[in-house]
């Protein structure tokens, strides 16, 4: 157990839909990080949070967004899902910018 | 702009052999470097990190790395390969002086051990 929470751990939904994945990040942690990871793109940063404000934006697709609250938790969420969606996606939190992460567990969205 | 290269994307060793997987980077400042190990239906892992002082980089299980500036290099070893190492690695860079944590990663290598 890495001490970052995702859930839900697997999701299947149509295409068109919303979802939003959890991530609660390791007790102490203030940042929070957003990957997407798929065969084709393979680990692509979406976005970052540190203590509830954003920080840093990759490629993140307009129909997706994210929030980290007062608790330090975090969403990811997806809308207008389309096939191409489908991947694998991971939370990682951070003590301190730039010394590497923790990664939970991901969450596996499959789009039909 | 930074990014990072592994070259081959799988590599297959016999059980005791030597493990070798290369990382190249481009960065326009003094890096961080990282290595971190996925196995299947798991997150990432942390294997070991380089951010200053030795170039030389002691990681978990039994692997190292070494950062060769003038190679823009990090590549990974272990002396004797085990068939619990079989899984991917990745490669990942940061920028040092940055103000986030965001890291950029290889394409990944995934490594085959035969018995």
């Amino acid at each position: 157990d890495s001490g970052v929470t995702q859930t839900p751990k697997h999701l299947i939904t149509a295409t068109g839909q919303r979802v939003t994945l959890r991530c609660s990040p390791r007790s102490g942690d203030l940042s929070v990080y957003w990957y997407q990871q798929s065969l084709d793109q393979g680990l692509q940063f979406l976005i970052q949070y540190y203590n509830g404000e954003e920080r840093a934006k990759g490629n993140i697709l307009e129909r997706f967004s994210a929030q980290q609250f007062p608790d330090l938790h975090s969403e990811l969420n997806l809308s207008s899902l389309e096939l191409g969606d489908s991947a694998l996606y991971f939370c990682a939190s951070s003590v301190v910018e730039g010394n590497g992460y923790t990664f939970g567990s991901g969450t596996r969205l499959t789009v039909v | 702009a930074q990014s990072v290269t592994q070259l081959g994307s799988h590599v297959s060793v016999s059980e005791g052999a030597l493990v070798l997987l290369r990382c190249n980077y481009s960065s326009s400042v003094p890096p961080y470097l990282f290595w971190y190990v996925q196995y299947p239906n798991q997150g990432l892992q942390l294997l070991l990190k380089y951010t200053t002082g030795a170039t030389l980089v002691k990681g978990i299980n039994g692997f190292e790395a070494e950062f060769k500036k003038s190679e823009t290099s990090f590549h990974l070893t272990k002396p004797s390969a085990h068939m619990s190492d079989a899984a991917e690695y990745f490669c990942a860079v940061n920028h040092g002086s940055s103000n986030t944590g965001k890291l950029i990663f290889g394409q990944g290598t995934t490594l085959q051990v035969k018995p």
